[in-house]
């Protein structure tokens, strides 16, 4: 049972456009959410997150947008450039316990020059 | 500042075998997860320690084990490898205890494990 769904494998955009990349949960528990970026033979580098409490975070070139009544989550990059290609991973998770992340399967994006 | 930090960085071991993972975390962090990622998914989540105490499991058969240390290292063990375990294992720390004000976890490079 996937709890974390990002349904595009891959994206590819030009150097300067946008980027952006979706992700959709399903448990109503999650409270919050995370976006890691992940080059090959490296772990998943922290990008940037979001509590439920909040609708839109910032943080430079990124950002991260959630609706909760769509359980859908979206991050932005902005302007895109050839070092933003990675696996993106979306991750959630539920407030209490371990609060261990739930992972979505990622997403490959490629910016092109 | 140094990161997480995992050895050893690559393992080749056969089917049966034990093998011992290990992770120091960021400096003044206390809590340590650990996770699985299989190609072409995502991390999956292990186990997650935090002042010594287990805090939480996924769902891995009993084969998989861990510990924390009091300098909050911590050592991933699996015993009788089958060669589904093959897989990169995650180590990533997090300053904050879990139950309190939510605090992104920060992943080392990973021991990528080949079980033949």
């Amino acid at each position: 049972d996937q709890q974390v769904k990002q349904n595009s494998p891959s994206l590819s955009v030009q150097e300067g456009r946008i980027s952006i990349l979706n992700c959709d949960y399903t448990n109503s528990m999650f409270d919050y959410f995370l976006w890691y970026k992940k080059y090959p033979a490296e772990g998943p580098t922290f990008l940037i997150s979001i509590s439920s409490i909040k609708d839109k975070n910032e943080d430079g070139r990124f950002t991260v947008f959630l609706n909760k009544s769509a359980k859908h989550l979206s991050l932005h990059i902005v302007p895109s450039q050839p070092g933003d290609s990675a696996v993106y991973f979306c991750a959630a998770s539920a407030k209490g316990g371990s609060e261990k992340l739930v992972f979505g399967k990622g997403t490959k994006l490629t910016v092109n020059p | 500042d140094a990161g997480v930090t995992q050895s050893p960085t690559h393992l080749i071991k056969t089917r049966g075998q034990h093998v011992t993972l290990r992770c120091s975390p960021i400096s003044g962090h206390k809590s340590v997860s650990w996770y699985q990622q299989v190609l072409g998914q995502g991390p999956q989540f292990i186990f997650q320690y935090y002042e010594k105490e287990e805090r939480g499991r996924g769902n891995f058969p009993d084969r998989f084990s861990a510990r924390q240390f009091p300098n909050y290292s911590s050592e991933l063990n699996v015993n009788a490898l089958l060669l589904g375990d093959s897989a990169l294992y995650l180590c990533a720390s997090s300053l904050l205890p879990p139950g309190g004000i939510r605090n992104e976890q920060f992943f080392g490079p990973g021991t990528r494990l080949t079980v033949l």
